[in-house]
């Protein structure tokens, strides 16, 4: 079945700095979606992006799609503790299934 | 609007025992996932059921977990007999039919010793 790898696994970063964290998949992505989970909660749905070389923010979330959908990314501006948790990419194929990958804990120091 | 409700929340059983957890979804959503996370991993699909039809079992361990879906609305998942790989918070989701946006639930957290 389809694979999407994440990268890095973790990253810790100083409040303020930015934070990015990179989704790829060796075969073409149907529909890419970004959770957050929090430390001890449930993933929770940010976004979904459909279309080749789609860019779209929530604030100081920035979310982009490769030009060939094999590859997503999510970058952060600013990052604050707030922030804190782990981030996963999920493809979104056929039946509506969600196949994630394996997240991206970020750690912020205040 | 109430979200998706889950119990137990935590359960801690012996190998060898089974467990089973509950789940309804969203009021209306046809689309219920059962989601096993490991501590440290991404969630895992275990069964995507739209309405009372099994969409998705590829990853469910038949030989030890079931789930229902008897009308459509809520869900039970059981293990039986429990191993100790088996301990990991057993996450339910749902989503609208042709919607984009799923909800989890709290998750329930099984350990088993």
């Amino acid at each position: 079945g389809q694979q999407v790898m994440q990268i890095p696994q973790y990253q810790h970063v100083q409040e303020g700095e930015d934070f990015t964290t990179y989704c790829n998949s060796s075969t073409t992505l149907s529909n890419i979606q970004w959770y957050k989970q929090r430390p001890g909660g449930h993933p929770v749905f940010l976004i979904q992006l459909v279309k080749s070389g789609e860019v779209k923010k929530q604030k100081r979330l920035t979310f982009q799609f490769g030009e060939a959908k094999k590859n997503s990314s999510l970058h952060i501006t600013a990052t604050q503790t707030t922030d804190v948790g782990t981030y996963f990419c999920a493809d979104r194929g056929s039946n509506y299934k969600l196949t994630f990958g394996k997240g991206t804990l970020l750690t912020v120091n205040p | 609007e109430a979200g998706v409700a889950q119990s137990p929340r935590y359960k801690i059983i012996e190998k060898r025992q089974s467990v089973a957890f509950w789940c309804n979804p969203i009021s209306g959503h046809a689309t219920l996932y059962w989601y096993q996370q490991i501590l440290g991993q991404g969630p895992k699909l275990l069964i995507q059921f739209q309405n009372n039809g099994v969409v998705d079992d590829s990853q469910l361990p038949k030989d030890r977990f079931s789930a229902e879906r008897l009308k459509g609305v809520d869900s039970t998942l059981k293990i039986q007999p429990a191993k100790l790989e088996d301990s990991a918070v057993y996450l339910c989701a749902s989503t609208p039919l042709l919607g984009n946006t799923i909800y989890f639930g709290e998750g329930s957290w099984l350990t088993v010793v």
